[in-house]
């Protein structure tokens, strides 16, 4: 089975802090991504990445980048978090054109 | 304009009763559309995909796309219970498998 893992389900951080959100997959996939998901809004994304030290803004990128140093890490990074990132994020990795693997999300707080 | 508009729902109902969601798109380039299930704490899975127009069943689900009318759907035949979830339609294509995706539907069937 695919596994995506992200490293916290649950955080609470406060504002101005600099948080990070880590993502790791288990099946040498290319691609990976990170969403946000938000009542009414459904997932939008805020970044991808289609190879190590690769990445391509999303929808949604301000306040936010990304880091890929190894190809089965792909990290989220809120530089001075806000309380409008409050949201839940969900990481993501594919091989195909039509399938994603999501991790179980984390549910960001930010105070 | 949002690239896929969903309708917001939610939807709740009984048991066995035939269930429609439904979906609008504004790109038509893209070629796959899916729908993803999304239970409660946990991130989505694919359910199911098809490419271009037409239906595809996989049990009680059927997905329809009508490309003329950019309009996606999905059927559930006999709902049950544990059908009980947030449903999302989405699109994509491109070889970095980006998708988009719509606002979501909770969908709750009551025994």
């Amino acid at each position: 089975d695919v596994k995506v893992t992200q490293s916290s389900r649950y955080l609470v951080k406060r504002t101005g802090e600099k948080v990070f959100l880590e993502c790791v997959q288990d099946m040498d996939h290319e691609n990976m991504f990170w969403y946000r998901q938000d009542p009414g809004l459904g997932l939008r994304l805020i970044y991808f990445s289609y190879d190590v030290k690769m990445k391509e803004k999303g929808d949604i990128p301000e306040g936010y980048s990304v880091s890929r140093e190894k190809k089965e890490r792909f990290s989220l990074i809120l530089e001075s978090a806000s309380t409008n990132q409050t949201s839940m994020y969900l990481c993501a990795s594919s091989y195909r054109q039509f399938e994603a693997f999501f991790g179980q999300g984390t549910r960001l707080t930010v105070v | 304009q949002k690239e896929v508009e969903q309708d917001p729902g939610p939807l709740s109902v009984p048991e066995g009763a035939i269930v429609s969601l439904n979906c609008t798109y504004s790109n038509s380039a893209f070629q796959y559309f899916m729908w993803y299930r999304q239970y409660s704490r946990k991130g989505p899975e694919l359910l199911m995909y098809t490419y271009s127009s037409g239906n595809k069943e996989d049990g009680r689900f059927t997905a329809q796309v009508d490309k003329s009318s950019k309009y996606i759907s999905l059927f559930i035949r006999d709902s049950q219970p544990s059908d009980s979830a947030t449903y999302l339609c989405a699109y994509g294509g491109t070889s970095y498998g980006k998708l988009t995706f719509g606002q979501g539907t909770i969908l709750t069937v009551h025994p």
